[in-house]
């Protein structure tokens, strides 16, 4: 089992409101990762972190953003939650840099009514 | 253009038959190749990687892949299915420094 923990699992929320879905992983992995999983089962890169005060954003637009202020905690924010954020987000921590060897949580599933 | 494909949706198998899930990829020089497992209501398990060397690649719950260069496909294979391989798999790529690219994942379902 991976060392990697995401809370909220699920989470039903009305428009408007402002969540945070957090992510720790106790490995001390540099690298983490944020993808948005469509029902349709693809993933999505919606943020990457090389390490303390890195971020990016990843393949696909995100209205969401991200901090990383300790090596262990990636924390994804929305402002303003709308119905097209309902999705699937999983967070991902990666063991040496371009390994591609990805450990993930159990996601947080998102539904914004 | 999308650097790697999962031809196949899904994929219905009987089981104790053998299975296998289909992956291309369209990179040039020497990739590194992934396949991740996803279980239903969890994240993602690193199945199996080829980096260099053995074409074939034994990874975790009895599964394999085989890496065919003048094919450019990484299938991944088992000699005989189980009701519990029953999952969401995804091919991914590395090439040239780059990220870790999914693929659009297929769909397994092994029938008793």
């Amino acid at each position: 089992e991976a060392d990697i923990y995401q809370t909220p699992r699920y989470l039903v929320i009305g428009t408007g409101k402002k969540i945070t879905l957090e992510c720790s992983q106790t490995m001390g992995h540099d690298k983490m990762y944020w993808y948005q999983q469509d029902p349709g089962m693809e993933l999505h890169l919606i943020h990457y972190s090389y390490g303390v005060n890195s971020t990016e954003k990843g393949d696909l637009s995100s209205e969401s953003t991200v901090s990383r202020i300790r090596t262990e905690h990636f924390p994804l924010t929305l402002e303003s939650a709308r119905p097209s954020h309902t999705s699937q987000y999983l967070c991902a921590s990666e063991n040496d840099r371009g390994s591609g060897e990805l450990f993930f949580g159990e996601g947080s599933r998102l539904t914004v009514l | 253009a999308q650097s790697v494909a999962q031809p196949e949706d899904q994929v219905n198998v009987a089981e104790g038959n053998p299975l296998t899930v289909k992956c291309t990829y369209s990179v040039s020089g020497n990739p590194y190749l992934f396949w991740y497992v996803q279980y239903p209501n969890r994240g993602l398990q690193f199945l199996l990687k080829y980096i260099t060397g053995d074409n074939l690649v034994k990874g975790s719950y009895g599964f394999e892949a085989e890496f065919n260069k003048s094919q450019t496909s990484f299938h991944l294979k088992k000699p005989s299915a189980l009701v519990s391989d029953s999952a969401l798999y995804f091919c991914a790529v590395i090439w040239a420094g780059n990220m870790l690219t999914f693929g659009g994942g297929t769909r397994l379902m092994v029938k008793p």
